[in-house]
């Protein structure tokens, strides 16, 4: 199946600073989303992203998809950014979502 | 619009008890999805359905059941609770296959004492 791999495992942030968070994968995919759990395990869709670049307020991501990777953009954060950050991808013709293991960002006041 | 709406949010069972996780969207959704996260990884599929009579299994299916008898509801049978069962289940929905649209629910935390 494919791999996908997320880094940093672990990432702190004083408020008010910018992250990159980035996902490898292994093979060609139909589909790759970025989602925040945040601490209360609840789990946020952020990014629909197969390709190309999107943003949304603070966050924007950008898949290169030739390349098998995708990078997800944190500017200016905040003490709710904190939670987990997980990559997922779709494979062609499956219903089989794998997710990264995440990545755990702890923004600190 | 409730979206996705998963009960319990906690439970705890011993060893061998039964339960059902309860997920219901109001959506109109035709993909329903049950997940399971274990501490530190990513979601694994446990069973999916396409529609009302349709299920099939993921990636993690042993010791659970699901029935899809409406296109609202999709519940998660647990027959024989084990140790290993204890983790976050999250159930979603979403209009399409693959990532088109996925909605999920608040997540249901079960531990197997």
């Amino acid at each position: 199946g494919i791999q996908v791999e997320q880094s940093p495992p672990d990432l702190i942030l004083q408020e008010g600073a910018n992250s990159t968070l980035r996902c490898n994968f292994s093979d060609s995919v139909n589909n790759l989303q970025w989602f925040h759990q945040n601490p209360w395990g609840q789990l946020i869709n952020l990014f629909y992203i197969p390709s190309g670049t999107k943003q949304n307020g603070r966050l924007s991501a950008t898949t290169v998809a030739t390349e098998r990777y995708s990078l997800l953009y944190i500017s200016s954060s905040q003490t709710t950014d904190s939670g987990v950050y997980f990559c997922r991808i779709d494979g062609a013709g499956s219903y089989q979502l794998t997710f990264g293991k995440g990545t755990k960002l702890s923004v600190i006041p | 619009n409730a979206g996705v709406t998963q009960t319990p949010k906690f439970r705890i069972l011993k060893i061998g008890q039964s339960m059902t996780l309860q997920c219901t969207q109001d959506m109109n959704h035709n993909y329903m999805y049950w997940y399971r996260q274990d501490p530190g990884m990513g979601l694994k599929l446990i069973y999916y359905s396409v529609g009302a009579g349709i299920t099939d299994k993921g990636e993690v299916p042993n010791g659970y059941n699901v029935s899809r008898s409406t296109t609202e509801d999709f519940p998660l049978r647990l027959e024989l609770a084990a140790p290993s069962q204890t983790s976050v289940y999250f159930c979603a929905s979403s209009q399409g296959p693959g990532l088109y649209g996925y909605t999920f629910g608040s997540g249901t935390r079960l531990t197997v004492v």
